[in-house]
Parts: C-alpha cells; structure tokens; sequence
C-alpha cells in the first residue's frame, strides 16, 4: 500500500532555510505519471499547496512561493525534498506529502502524517 | 492567481443535509475534489473528479459542479461529520485549495 512519511527540523530559526524529506513507499517516481506534492497549513489557516514534483522531473510551484523553494526528487531513494529558504513565522505551520498523478483532475490522494515546524527565535 | 471562495462556516443538525460550496471564475470547467480535514490528522479525500467517491469514502458524501460553483453535499450528517472542508482545483501549472468551511453538527 502506499505510505508517505515526512521529516525535517521542528524548530528553524528565521532566515534559516528549511529542508523537508518525503520518504514514500508503494509507488516509484519512475513510474509514469505519478507525482508528490508539498501541502502546508499554518495555525488556524488552510491548506496551501507549495510544490508538486513528477516522474518527468516537472517541477511545480507555487507563485506566492516561487523564488524561495525547491523540489527535488531522489527515485533511488524513495524521497522527495523540499527546500525553501529565508523562513519567517509565517513559515509555521504543518507540512504534509500527498501522492497525486499527472493530471488536473488527479487529487492528492495519499497523505503522509504531516510534519510541524516552528520558526522561531 | 485563480481563487476558491468558501463559507467559512455551515451549520447543520445531526440527521439533517450539509452542503458547502465552492466558488470560482468558470469552476464548472475545471475538475474538483474535496477533502475532509480534523485536527491533528491528514486532510483525507471524500471526492474526486467533481463528484466521484473514493473506496471507504460513506455514500451520505456526494457533489456537483457546474458554472461557477461547486457543491459538496452530506446527507444525514453524523457528528463524526464535524470537520473543516477544504475545496481543490488547478490553475494554470498548480494545485489551489479553498479557504476551508468549518461544518458543525449541533
């Protein structure tokens, strides 16, 4: 079945970047269509979409975002990192993995557990 | 940026219909899904493709789109409906989420 996990720092301090690993497993990044994407959903506020990634290596991004992350993809691995740098307090929040495939009308329909990170000095 | 319009929250008596909408420019054209968040869990999907169901997902859960808006309904709600609701679509090259609906069953 498929599991994705996510892992990073609970606490960054502001202006740090924040690194997040996606560790999946019952699907592969090789396989043709398939893609993982970055959720996050700061302290009373809703989800918003960061990144999404696919097996082409298509990367995509959010425009608010745009020049502060990075998504990348380990296929040998299993992992999908997300990078994203200068962070603020807004930055704080819980951030989720989800499988989703290669078209508008594929949703996440896989979720990791979610991940917690402060930013704070 | 394309913008998903929620109510921020829906009342609604155990027993009774839920419907929580979504709104954006020409919705009807795009495909939806639906998803059911509580606090301190995963957001799940409860629709996908305007209104299909996921296996698991309780038949009480349906939706439409059409126009500029979309629908999610829940017919008999149960208290273990109480949740908030967060619509989905894409624009352009990414995924945006709706502000969320707070359902309460009191």
């Amino acid at each position: 079945q498929i599991t994705l996990k996510e892992s990073g720092p609970t606490l960054v301090k502001p202006t740090q970047t924040l690194t997040l690993t996606c560790t999946f497993s019952g699907f592969s990044l090789n396989t043709s269509g398939v893609g993982v994407g970055w959720i996050r959903q700061p302290p009373g506020k809703a989800l918003e979409c960061l990144a999404l990634i696919y097996w082409n290596d298509d990367p995509r991004y959010s425009s608010s975002l745009n020049n502060r992350l990075t998504i990348t993809k380990d296929t040998s691995k299993n992992e999908v990192v997300l990078t994203m740098t200068n962070v603020g307090a807004m930055d704080t929040g819980t951030y989720f993995c989800a499988h989703t495939r290669y078209s508008t009308s594929s949703p996440f329909d896989y979720w990791g557990q979610g991940a917690l990170v402060t930013v704070s000095s | 940026s394309y913008d998903l319009t929620q109510p921020p929250s829906v009342s609604v008596s155990p027993g009774q219909t839920a419907s929580i909408t979504c709104s954006g420019d020409n919705l009807g054209n795009k495909y939806v899904c639906w998803y059911q968040k509580k606090p301190g869990q995963s957001p799940v999907l409860v629709i996908y493709q305007d209104y299909m169901r996921p296996s698991g997902i309780p038949g009480r859960f349906s939706a439409a789109n059409s126009g500029n808006t979309a629908t999610l309904t829940i017919s008999g709600t149960q208290s273990l409906d109480e949740a908030d609701y967060y619509c989905q679509a894409w624009d352009s090259r990414i995924v945006v989420f709706g502000g969320g609906t707070k359902l309460t069953v009191l």
